[in-house]
Formats: structure tokens, sequence, C-alpha cells
């Protein structure tokens, strides 16, 4: 079945730790999306990429890094220098050249303790 | 950078009820608008979208919305919602491949 694949769906860290988030897509879609959501603040864009070995910064990049190195992957990296890391991390994917409609894994619940 | 604004953070309405969600957004160029609903334990999921052409658009379940250019707005409606409408709606705007979403709106609609 085509679709997100994003792991792990629960990861607890300690304070200082980097840590980083996996999505993979079989879709063939070439542009991929980070966005974490937080109550009452909806979907707020991180990362995002169009093709690959290229990315920009969404609205709320710092303490957060990617890679696009392959078309159906692009890892996120929460750093120690992220304030408030716990949250709900969604990755989505679409095609370009298109109506732009997205298409989401089922998200990655972080907490750092 | 595009942003979007939702001007409701919390809806209740009783069943039967005219719904109207407010989504304005700020872009220079040219955008496709999107509402995407999440209802509750469950992931978000397109309700519908616009591109180009008739500026009313139909999706599922009974919702619409109209985009109107002038007034950079794209807002949801529904003649008369149901319980099972409960969920969180949000505006989506893609400008550039680089999709914002407003901050959601909570509608609660009471049997």
């Amino acid at each position: 079945d085509g679709g997100i694949t994003q792991s792990p769906k629960y990861l607890f860290r300690k304070e200082g730790q980097n840590v980083t988030l996996s999505c993979e897509q079989n879709l063939n879609h070439d542009a991929m999306y980070w966005y974490r959501q937080d109550p009452g603040q909806g979907l707020r864009l991180i990362y995002y990429s169009q093709i690959v070995n290229d990315f920009q910064k969404g609205d709320i990049a710092e303490g957060y890094s990617v890679s696009r190195e392959k078309k159906e992957s692009f890892p996120l990296t929460v750093t120690s220098a992220q304030k408030n890391p716990t949250a709900f991390y969604l990755c989505a994917s679409a095609r370009t050249g298109s109506t732009g409609e997205l298409f989401f894994g089922e998200g990655s619940r972080l907490t750092v303790l | 950078a595009q942003s979007v604004s939702q001007h409701n953070h919390h809806v209740i309405l009783s069943e039967a009820a005219s719904l109207e969600l407010g989504c304005n957004y700020s872009y220079g160029g040219t955008v496709n608008l999107f509402w995407y609903v999440q209802y509750p334990g469950q992931h978000l999921q397109l309700l519908l979208k616009y591109f180009s052409g008739d500026p009313l658009v139909k999706g599922i379940k009974g919702f619409e919305a109209e985009f109107i250019k002038s007034k950079f707005s794209f807002n949801l409606r529904k003649p008369s919602v149901q319980w099972s409408d409960t969920a969180e709606y949000f505006c989506a705007v893609n400008g550039d491949n680089d999709m914002r979403f407003g901050a959601g709106t909570r509608l609660t609609v009471k049997p």
C-alpha cells in the first residue's frame, strides 16, 4: 500500500539529547514536510523540501534539522537547542506541480523528560 | 511568508444549526486553498480544496467553501450541522509548495 510511515510512534528522551524522527513515503512525491502540532496552535511548519538535496526552513525551524538525501526519506532531528521539544510531529508529502494536497503520516509523539 | 488566520477558536452549535468558519490568508501570489478536518483521536483528512474556477467548492459530508479573492478569504460552511461534525477544522494555504495551516477551530455540536 502506498503511504507515509513515521517512526517511532511514541518516543521518550531526556533533556539535552538529540532525537531523530523518521519519515518515509512510497508515493513518489517530490515534496515533503514536517509540522509540529500543539493544542490551540494548529500545525506549524518546521521544514519542507521540494526536491532531493534541497530543503527550506519553515516558521519554527530553530532547534531542528533535516536532510533529504533520498526522495523517499525526510528525517527530522530535534536537537538539544529546541527549547520546548515535547510535541506531536507530523510528516506529510505532496506532488509538486499539482494542487498541493498533502498526505499525512500517523505522527510521532515526542516527550522530553 | 504567507500566513493563515482562523477567526474562531471554539464554536459551539446545536444540531441543525448552520455553520460558518472564517479563514483569511495573506499571500501575494496564486494560492491553492484547503480545509482539513481532524475528528477526535483521528488523523487529518481533507474536506475540500480550491485550485481555480468556480469559487464555490463542495466537499465531503455536505461542507462547502467560498473563495473570495478580494477579501483573501476561504470560509467554510455547512447548512445544518450534525453531532458527528464535532471535530477540529483547519484552513490551509499552499502558495509555493510551502503549505501553511491556521490555528484551527474546534467545533462542538450539541445533540
